[in-house]
């Protein structure tokens, strides 16, 4: 089982819509989280990182599930400028690492 | 002002030559790191440094080797090209080596001919 696991999507989303995916982790000491969005041919930029209680930029919603060992990103009233590749990392203290997942995509399509 | 930056942006060059990366960030960052990323668009870890130490040292043959002269910086060089050495290769800095956001330079497309 990979150490971080994503839907590659792509997901195929309405203008306006609301779309939500998944990341799961394996290791269970996995203390840190975060979303990143990458565009074509660019780097990945940190959308937002994700807290114990779940928290809200905007339109985008993350969550953690520690029992159940995924978080995930919801995004509301999607535009077309969302489309992109989608990107969790987690973060484990022991082995100083943050992997990344393989990224979903998404397409915001008119 | 560019937090990370890196060059050069693209790089073409033929199997067997030695090439550098450089990389620098003005953030005041203690960990820096080199990530490859392939075709597959998959992100992997190559090394991390923290405090100019060497942190994480992935599966990644003995030809690649970093150079952190100081916090600021953080380069890579290649002996000895290969073929399958051609990826987007991305510097990134964060404040700690867990707990932080990554800071991406704007990536170094390496193309091996």
């Amino acid at each position: 089982r990979k150490e971080v696991e994503q839907d590659p999507g792509p997901f195929n989303v309405p203008e306006g819509a609301t779309v939500a995916f998944n990341c799961t982790y394996s290791n269970s000491a996995s203390q840190s989280f975060f979303w990143y969005r990458q565009d074509c041919r660019k780097e990945p930029k940190l959308l937002m990182s994700v807290y114990s209680s779940g928290n809200e930029d905007g339109r985008f919603t993350a969550q953690l599930n520690r029992a159940s060992q995924y978080i995930s990103l919801l995004i509301r009233d999607s535009k077309l400028s969302d489309s992109a590749t989608y990107l969790c990392v987690v973060g484990v203290a022991a082995g100083n690492k943050l992997t990344f997942g393989g990224g979903t995509r998404v397409l915001v399509k008119p | 002002d560019t937090a990370v930056s890196q060059t050069p942006k693209y790089l073409v060059t033929q199997m067997g030559n030695d090439k550098s990366i450089k990389c620098e960030q003005n953030l005041g960052h203690d960990t820096m790191y080199w990530y490859k990323q392939d075709s597959k668009k998959f992100l992997k870890i190559m090394f991390s440094y923290n405090n100019k130490e060497l942190i994480i040292n992935e599966t990644v043959p003995n030809r690649f080797s970093p150079k952190s002269p100081d916090k600021a910086h953080l380069n890579l060089h290649i002996n000895s090209l290969e073929l399958g050495d051609s990826a987007v290769y991305f510097c990134a800095s964060s404040r700690d080596p867990t707990n932080s956001p990554l800071h991406f330079g704007n990536g170094t497309r390496l193309t091996v001919t």
